[in-house]
């Protein structure tokens, strides 16, 4: 079963506003993962954040997390075209077991139109 | 460097046949894991590994194989394919396992498997 779920499923705004896409897991975690997926591609890292931390900041991306809630967002800034992609959380679990098996949701599609 | 290598990008089978994916990566990462990737599913776990010889099973291990010989390749073998592993395959690589935990992945291109 999905450890992360990402909301909104799909997400659609116009060149130059913000985005921001959420997740939520179930179980208390190490750490949290956000990546991108342009279509027909591999995934690529975008940032971690650690459990005791609460927010990060990467160029345009700002990442929060809140482990009270179990959740996590994600804001990309002043978003261009080129941010057209899908975005996944991916989460271990800390509670027991291996924490090697990362889990991700199903993905937030953005769209941004020029 | 090449980063994470995946063959074939592409690849027909029918049903029974067995077939094995190719996975390498040149970063000396210790982590290796494999995944598939279904419209509506995200990615699914497959297998990873945490060494050479040292391989466990993730989320959806059921008519796949694995083995870890070297710290460099980490192959996925299906052994009679079946129309429900249709899918796309991604292998990741990660340096960062810390107290047992996978940093950051490193994905490679994946490959697109179609089971007639």
């Amino acid at each position: 079963s999905q450890q992360g779920e990402e909301d909104p499923q799909a997400l659609s705004i116009q060149e130059g506003e913000n985005a921001t896409m959420n997740c939520s897991y179930k179980t208390s975690i190490n750490n949290l993962q956000w990546y991108r997926q342009n279509s027909g591609r591999g995934l690529v890292h975008l940032i971690l954040i650690r459990s005791n931390e609460r927010e990060k900041h990467s160029g345009r991306l700002r990442v929060t997390l809140d482990t009270s809630k179990k959740s996590s967002s994600l804001l990309i800034t002043a978003s261009r075209a080129a941010d057209t992609a899908s975005y996944f959380c991916a989460t271990d679990a800390s509670s027991g077991g291996s924490n090697y098996k990362l889990t991700f949701g199903k993905g937030t599609l953005l769209t941004v139109n020029p | 460097n090449a980063g994470v290598t995946q063959t074939p990008k592409f690849q027909v089978l029918k049903t029974g046949q067995s077939m094995t994916l190719q996975c390498a990566q040149d970063m000396n990462h210790e982590y290796m894991s494999w995944y598939r990737q279904d419209p509506g599913m995200g990615l699914r776990l497959i297998h990873y590994s945490v060494g050479a010889g040292i391989t466990d099973q993730g989320e959806v291990p059921n008519g796949y194989n694995v083995s870890r010989s070297t710290t460099e390749d980490f192959p996925l073998r299906l052994l009679s394919a079946a129309p429900s592993q249709t899918s796309v395959y991604f292998c990741a690589s990660s340096y960062d396992v810390e107290l047992g935990i996978p940093g950051e992945l490193f994905f490679g291109e994946g490959s697109r498997l179609t089971v007639l």
